[in-house]
């Protein structure tokens, strides 16, 4: 078993809509959660990064962590085509050197 | 403008042979970083270096290495050990201390074997 899992989707909305992408996770030991938005053919870029549990949010995207299901969320609200890319949440625990953890991204299409 | 500078952006190999694949960043990183993604593996780390002259094993260490002679580069040799090198390749830093953050990545580099 993975320590992250996450839906590959594919996943299509329409523009406008809220979009939700989960991750959940098997390692009680993780304390930083982000989330990258990776467009095809390039490096990931960070998204929202959240410490512990609890919700942070940046414009139409908001983060939620609940450890105590061991389950992290990003929102997007208003999706709009330019958002079509593959999400990948990472993690990590406190001072962890070997840096992250990801998931395997989930695909969006945002249709117009 | 700082970032991290992956090159080549393709890169084709041939069988048996070595290539390396060059990660120069104007960070003042500390940390470097390594990863291989492949279609729906999502990044699994191959190496990483928190200080010059010394590097650390990662999940898929075996049939490639590096070196940390310098702070800002952080080169990856892919070798004929590696049977399928095949993939995208990920650099990323992250700075320590009062510089840190979260891992940072360059644009990758596609390597193919032909």
């Amino acid at each position: 078993q993975k320590e992250v899992e996450q839906d590959p989707g594919p996943l299509s909305v329409p523009e406008g809509a809220i979009v939700s992408l989960n991750c959940t996770y098997s390692n009680s030991a993780f304390q930083y959660f982000m989330w990258y938005r990776q467009y095809s053919r390039k490096g990931p870029e960070l998204l929202m990064y959240t410490y512990s549990s609890g919700n942070k949010e940046d414009g139409r995207f908001t983060a939620q962590v609940d450890k105590s299901s061991k389950y992290i969320s990003l929102f997007i609200r208003d999706s709009q085509p330019s958002d079509s890319a593959t999400y990948l949440c990472a993690m990590r625990s406190s001072g962890s050197a070997r840096q992250l953890t990801f998931g395997s991204g989930t695909q969006l299409t945002v249709l117009p | 403008d700082g970032g991290i500078t992956q090159s080549p952006k393709y890169l084709f190999r041939k069988e048996g042979q070595n290539v390396t694949l060059s990660c120069e960043q104007n960070l003042n990183h500390d940390a470097m970083y390594w990863y291989r993604q492949d279609p729906g593996q999502g990044l699994r780390l191959i190496y990483y270096s928190q200080i010059v002259n010394d590097f650390q094993k990662g999940d898929i260490a075996e049939g490639y290495s590096v070196s940390r002679e310098k702070k800002e580069s952080f080169p990856l040799t892919v070798t004929s050990a590696q049977k399928n090198p095949t993939a995208f390749y990920l650099c990323a830093s992250r700075g320590t201390g009062v510089n840190r953050v979260e891992a940072f990545f360059g644009q990758g580099t596609r390597l193919t074997v032909v």
